[in-house]
């Protein structure tokens, strides 16, 4: 196991509706990394935070947020959810910022669906 | 042009053959490379990374082509646990991201 949990498994929301996602990374883990796995697709990144602050974003609009807490949680936060939000979100944590050196452990995902 | 393309899949093969998958990248910056396995419904989990040199790890070989911008993996005797979607992923210089390919789907039957 990779030691990087999420909550919930899965969600059910209606179009509008506002969720939450939370994300546990292993200890001394200081970058947590979100992505968004359409059916079908590769995992898209939506936004990256070190140390608590945002460290890079992808290609998706404001109502995608976050935090990242001290104690190695996060969470990423949608508003007004669109039909076209229903996806597998994935977070994943990493000692440092060395991509090209630091294995991204991913958590087992969150199953929005947006009716 | 997407920045990481596969094969489109799925790759239907018997037990005992070996499969390969290709990959091309468009960002002439991307630094290093990656193969992710996925079972179905499952996260991503870290296969193997890829050097210039080409590496091995059991029946699993992949390669690197800087000047074509070309990843690949192959899988030697294939086994049924094998199945899975396989996602090629590379790491922009100055990026600290991962992009993924939208995978390819290999089914090892009987």
């Amino acid at each position: 196991e990779t030691g990087v949990t999420q909550s919930p498994t899965h969600l059910i929301k209606t179009r509008g509706q506002q969720v939450t996602l939370r994300c546990s990374s292993q200890s001394g883990h200081n970058t947590v990394s979100w992505y968004q796995q359409a059916l079908g697709q590769g995992p898209q990144f939506i936004f990256q935070y070190y140390r608590e602050e945002e460290n890079g974003r992808g290609n998706f609009p404001p109502r995608f947020s976050g935090l990242q807490f001290p104690n190695y949680s996060s969470e990423l936060n949608v508003n007004a959810l669109e039909l076209d939000d229903s996806a597998l979100y994935l977070c994943a944590s990493s000692p440092g910022l060395e991509t090209s050196t630091d294995t991204q452990y991913f958590g087992p995902g969150t199953r929005l669906t947006v009716l | 042009r997407k920045e990481v393309e596969q094969d489109p899949g799925p790759f239907n093969v018997p037990e005992g053959a070996t499969v390969a998958f290709n990959c091309t990248y468009s960002n002439s910056a991307s630094q290093s490379f990656f193969w992710y396995r996925q079972d179905c419904r499952k996260e991503p989990k870290l296969l193997m990374s890829v050097y210039s040199s080409g590496n091995e790890d059991g029946r699993f070989t992949a390669q690197l082509n800087r000047a074509s911008q070309y990843i690949s993996l192959l899988i030697r005797d294939s086994k049924l646990s094998d199945s899975a979607t396989y996602l090629c992923v590379v790491n922009i210089r100055g990026y600290s991201t991962l992009t993924f390919g939208k995978g390819t789907m290999l089914l090892v039957s009987p």
